[in-house]
């Protein structure tokens, strides 16, 4: 079993929808818990990151963290067609493991946003 | 702004050749990683390094090799490539440390076929 699920999608919105995004992990030693986008042909960029529990908000952006259910979600309103893109999420354990600095990556949902 | 540049867009390669993938970053970043991105798997750490001749095993490092001999710059190597090694290969760095443990700056990635 990987230990970061995302289904692959795709997920297609209209325009002006709001997009949900959701990971579930099974590692209870993650303590970061990120949001990559990723463009087609480029790399993939940091849009958010949670440490911990809670929610974050940037913007048309949410990010949730649920760690008593190891679930985290990315919210996206006021969907628009730049938007279509590929999200990772990402997680890592703090720095009193092994795995301090290395992240593991979902799969990633392609969204697309159509006009 | 960071940038992490990578020396091939795409590149094709014979079955047993020996295959250089180069990585350059240029913001003085200590960490330094290596992954594959596969439809339905996500990104997979292969090698990383946490300083100049520094390296470490990642997820699925069979087949794989490494060298950093200056900070800015990190290599993985393809000894004898075979079929199963087509595919996206992105490299990212990090600043180090205790510092923003979350957050990879990404190269636009290789895509490698193996024919």
């Amino acid at each position: 079993q990987k230990e970061v699920e995302q289904d692959p999608g795709p997920l297609s919105v209209p325009e002006g929808a709001i997009v949900s995004l959701n990971c579930t992990y099974s590692n209870s030693a993650f303590q970061y818990f990120m949001w990559y986008r990723q463009y087609s042909r480029k790399g993939p960029e940091l849009l958010m990151y949670t440490y911990s529990s809670g929610n974050k908000e940037d913007g048309r952006f949410t990010a949730q963290v649920d760690k008593s259910s190891k679930y985290i979600s990315l919210f996206i309103r006021d969907s628009q067609p730049s938007d279509s893109a590929t999200y990772l999420c990402a997680m890592s354990a703090d720095r009193t493991t092994d795995s301090w600095g290395k992240l593991q990556f979902g799969a990633g949902t392609q969204v697309v946003v159509t006009p | 702004d960071v940038k992490v540049t990578q020396s091939s867009r795409y590149l094709v390669k014979r079955t047993g050749e020996k295959v250089f993938l180069e990585c350059v970053q240029d913001m003085d970043h200590e960490n330094m990683f290596w992954y594959r991105q596969d439809p339905g798997l996500g990104l997979r750490l292969i090698y990383f390094s946490y300083d100049v001749k520094m390296k470490e095993k990642g997820d699925i490092p069979e087949g794989y090799s490494v060298s950093r001999e200056k900070k800015e710059r990190f290599s993985l190597i393809l000894e004898s490539a075979s079929t199963n090694q087509t595919s996206m290969y992105l490299c990212a760095s990090r600043l180090g440390g205790e510092v923003r443990p979350y957050e990879q700056y990404f190269g636009p990635g290789t895509r490698l076929t193996v024919t």
